[in-house]
């Protein structure tokens, strides 16, 4: 099982709907997450950070992170083209507080 | 304020050579931490550098190798380069200030190193 797994996609969603993304990740006691974006050929580029359950809203990202189940998910409202790219989920795992474990990425494309 | 920056951008390299990049962290920043990314194998953490001392390591072979300097700047080296070694070397800084708890990374441009 991997540490930190998402689907891989591709996630194709009409301009202006809402984009779910999701991960999950094997080790309970990960304490940080991130979500990062990629666009083709750029490096990554953050989105949200959360650390306690619930829900957390920056404009029309909102990351939702429910440890019990081991879950974080990101979801893009009003999603426009300029949304299509790659998106990373990050964890940092018990012991390792800067340490980075990646998910290998959900390629979303929004469509006019 | 001014990004993380990486040179060079872009490196060729001949299996069997070594190389050298740079990064210099966000101003204020002392955590520098190194990424690869491949296709195959996503982004995967290298290791991290901070005040002068590599605090963390991933599972990459000694080939592989960093330092930092007093004003953060980072290097890292890669021996005698292999095919598979071709990817984009990313580096991170965070504002770690050496107590616990994690600091967001943010990441330079990257490094793409082909390898032939």
């Amino acid at each position: 099982q991997k540490e930190v797994e998402q689907n891989s996609g591709p996630l194709s969603v009409p301009e202006g709907a809402i984009a779910s993304l999701n991960c999950t990740y094997s080790d309970r006691g990960s304490q940080s997450f991130f979500w990062y974006r990629q666009y083709s050929g750029k490096s990554p580029e953050l989105i949200m950070s959360i650390y306690s359950n619930g829900d957390k809203e920056d404009g029309r990202f909102t990351a939702q992170l429910n440890k019990a189940s081991q879950y974080v998910s990101l979801l893009i409202r009003d999603s426009q083209p300029s949304d299509s790219a790659t998106y990373l989920c990050a964890v940092t795992l018990s012991g390792s507080a800067r340490q980075l474990t990646f998910g290998s990425g959900t390629q979303l494309t929004v469509l006019p | 304020k001014a990004g993380v920056t990486q040179t060079p951008r872009y490196l060729i390299k001949t299996r069997g050579q070594q190389v050298t990049l740079s990064c210099s962290p966000i101003s204020g920043h002392r955590s520098v931490s190194w990424y690869q990314q491949t296709p195959g194998q996503g982004l995967q953490f290298l290791f991290e550098y901070f005040s002068e001392t590599q605090r963390n390591k991933g599972n990459f072979p000694g080939r592989f190798s960093g330092r930092q300097f007093s004003n953060s700047r980072s290097e890292m080296n890669v021996s005698t380069l292999e095919l598979g070694d071709s990817a984009l070397y990313l580096c991170a800084s965070s504002s770690r200030t050496g107590g616990g708890g994690t600091d967001t990374q943010y990441f330079g441009p990257g490094t793409r190193l082909t390898v032939l």
